[in-house]
């Protein structure tokens, strides 16, 4: 079945380590987001890239990194830089960038001990 | 940046009532998108919206494109329990940046 997956579902770091969340889609999209929860904040866009080999930046990406190598891959590193990483982040897929018709994967949900 | 605001921030009602929620921008957009979550689960897309005045249902679930551009709005009908969840409008702001609102979270009494 075509989809998002996210991996790992919950992860705990340590502060000061930096940590990747995986996320692989097969349903041939061009676009590829990351986007961080918090309680009561709605979602807010990490990074996105419309095509492999290209990413901008959104509202809130000190303190991340993202690579896209593969259209089917948006790795998203979390870096000891971020000020607060604990946070619920979803990752989705648009089969284009201006459509806003985004298929989210199930999350990860990343705790700093 | 550019903020969606959307109202009310979370709603408590009796199974069976309709249920209404809007969502606004200071800026005009040329998509309006619904999207519900459910607890521990990425958002699901509900209705999208591609043209002002455009009115478009799924099942229960209606939704508007307002007239100037920079609102929008959901209706529920005859709410059921699972119905539960978080809603948010979201829509594409310069082309390919696509915001969400900070939703509408439903709760269903029983």
């Amino acid at each position: 079945d075509g989809g998002i997956t996210q991996s790992p579902k919950y992860l705990f770091r340590k502060e000061g380590q930096n940590v990747t969340l995986s996320c692989e889609q097969n349903l041939n999209h061009d676009a590829m987001y990351w986007y961080r929860q918090d309680p009561g904040q709605g979602l807010r866009l990490i990074y996105y890239s419309q095509i492999v080999n290209d990413f901008q930046k959104g509202d809130i990406a000190e303190g991340y990194s993202v690579s896209r190598e593969k259209k089917e891959s948006f790795p998203l590193t979390v870096t000891s830089a971020q000020k607060n990483p604990t946070a619920f982040y979803l990752c989705a897929s648009s089969i284009r960038s201006y459509t806003g018709e985004l298929f989210f994967g199930e999350g990860s949900r990343l705790t700093v001990l | 940046g550019q903020q969606l605001n959307q109202s009310p921030q979370s709603m408590f009602i009796q199974e069976g009532e309709d249920v209404s929620m809007n969502c606004t921008s200071s800026s005009i957009f040329n998509t309006w998108l619904w999207y519900k979550q459910e607890p521990g689960e990425g958002p699901v897309l509900l209705i999208a919206l591609y043209k002002a005045g455009e009115l478009t249902s799924n099942g229960r679930l209606t939704a508007q494109f307002g007239i100037t551009r920079k609102d929008s709005f959901l209706n529920i009908s005859a709410s059921i329990p699972s119905d539960v969840g978080i809603y948010f409008c979201a829509g594409p702001y310069r082309d390919d940046k696509i915001i969400f609102g900070k939703g509408t979270r439903l709760h269903i009494l029983p």
